[in-house]
């Protein structure tokens, strides 16, 4: 059964990256043609889809955050990665990796999330 | 502002059946699958319904999913207090020529 689990740096200082990192486990990253991908929700509100990492390596971000956003993968550990760039307090929100079954929106299983706070 | 339109709330008590709604457009809902997900409180989102009305395994069948034009709605029979929690439904979008779009999300209280 895969599991997912990010990773990372809880507190980042306005205008620098925010790195998470996502490990697989329970199977291996580039099989199954399966889309990677990265969703935030913002302290009590709702969900915002990030991007995705496609089997091939390319790769997809919402329009929102598109100059800002860059998702890569690490075959070799099992991993994807998110890097968020120039950050603001309005990054701040818990960042959930999940498996997109087939790139449409089915996200199953998904990571615990964890909660990144931006500020000085 | 969601692209998908949920209603902030719902209630029900013990044994009621509800139903959550969510409207959205051609680009979305009207062209793509529609996928339902439950957050319980502090923990992450949860796969309840995927294309449209299909459960994966291990979702009870009192959750049930459908689709109609640009709409969807989610019902749960047999309401439990263990039901209580957020809902938000989700699609592609074609129009937007990028990122899946949420629901706002919908509070489900039980009473």
């Amino acid at each position: 059964q895969v599991q997912l689990q990010e990773s990372g740096p809880g507190l980042v200082k306005p205008s620098q990256t925010l790195s998470l990192t996502c490990t697989v486990s329970g199977g291996a990253i580039r099989s199954g043609g399966y889309y990677w991908s990265w969703i935030r929700q913002h302290p009590g509100k709702g969900l915002e889809w990030i991007g995705y990492i496609y089997d091939s390596g390319s790769t997809f971000y919402n329009p929102s955050l598109n100059s800002r956003v860059t998702i890569s993968v690490d075959t070799s550990k099992n991993q994807f990665s998110l890097k968020l760039s120039s950050v603001t307090a309005a990054d701040t929100a818990v960042y959930y990796c999940a498996r997109d079954v087939a790139g449409t929106g089915w996200f199953d299983p998904w990571g615990q999330g964890t909660l990144v706070t931006v500020s000085s | 502002q969601s692209v998908l339109t949920q209603p902030p709330s719902a209630s029900g008590t013990p044994g009621q059946r509800v139903t959550i709604s969510c409207s959205g457009s051609s680009s979305n809902i009207g062209s793509n699958y529609v996928y339902w997900y439950q957050q319980l409180p502090g923990t992450a989102p949860k796969l309840l319904i995927y294309r449209n009305n299909q459960r994966p395994s291990g979702v009870p069948d009192r959750f049930s999913g459908s689709k109609s034009g640009t709409s969807a709605s989610l019902a749960i029979s047999g309401l439990r207090s263990e039901d209580e929690a957020d809902y938000y439904c989700a699609a592609w979008d074609d129009s937007l020529s990028g990122p899946g779009v949420f629901g706002g999300g919908t509070k489900l209280t039980v009473l």
